[in-house]
């Protein structure tokens, strides 16, 4: 497709249930990000890949949380026993360049946790 | 975390007007990028502007970087209501391989 897409775009679940949000990037976009943006906030950094490795996953709040990159296009961010504090927006971006350069997002996944 | 911080936190303006969005930020950069961001949706990139730049033009945007502060600008002239967004400025905190968003800046515009 022409941009990063997000899937689902909304998500409804119960507090301890599990969940997987899926992003697609822009072909040939070797780096990938997730972000967490809370209602008010700037994006919060989650995880970073650079092809099919997690380069940077400073960001993952704990072991709850766990993102894949299996051949290195489609990811797949993972929360696991959800709670209710984990209801926000998740937001995927992609990148052509290996430095930090311009970042495209998709529309992001709203996920909230009853 | 995050670096940036922007202010105002709120900005309201006649059509027509001039809008100033600064950002502070708190580590040593390679770049400092600026995003739109329109309610409900993904974040759109505006501008990048290098460490070793001062100043960028692009259309009706206009950013300044100054790195001995640790501060940068948008400008946006003339604005419109569809310029009615929230707007974030980002860097690669430590010359790092990732983003740190600021809280942002929420610019209405009214027509």
């Amino acid at each position: 497709g022409a941009g990063v897409s997000q899937t689902p775009s909304n998500k409804v679940t119960e507090k301890g249930k599990y969940v997987e949000l899926r992003c697609d990037p822009i072909s040939g976009h070797t780096a990938l990000y997730w972000y967490r943006q809370s209602l008010g906030q700037g994006p919060e950094f989650l995880i970073y890949f650079q092809g099919t490795g997690a380069a940077d996953d400073s960001g993952l709040p704990n072991d709850r949380f766990f993102a894949v990159r299996p051949e290195g296009s489609v990811s797949t961010l993972k929360i696991q026993r959800t709670e209710r504090g984990d209801s926000a927006v998740y937001l995927c971006a992609s990148s052509l360049t290996t430095g930090v350069g311009e970042l495209f997002f998709g529309e992001g996944s709203r996920l909230t946790v009853l | 975390s995050q670096q940036g911080e922007e202010d105002p936190q709120a900005l309201s303006i006649q059509e027509g007007e001039n809008a100033t969005m600064n950002c502070s930020y708190k580590t040593s950069i390679n770049n400092l990028q600026w995003y739109r961001q329109n309610s409900g949706r993904g974040l759109v990139h505006l501008i990048l502007i290098r460490s070793n730049e001062r100043e960028k033009h692009s259309g009706r945007l206009r950013v300044t970087l100054d790195t001995s502060k640790k501060s940068s600008s948008l400008l946006i002239t003339a604005s419109r209501a569809a310029d009615t967004a929230s707007y974030f400025c980002a860097t690669d905190a430590n010359r790092g391989n990732k983003l740190v968003f600021g809280a942002g800046t929420i610019l209405r515009v009214k027509s």
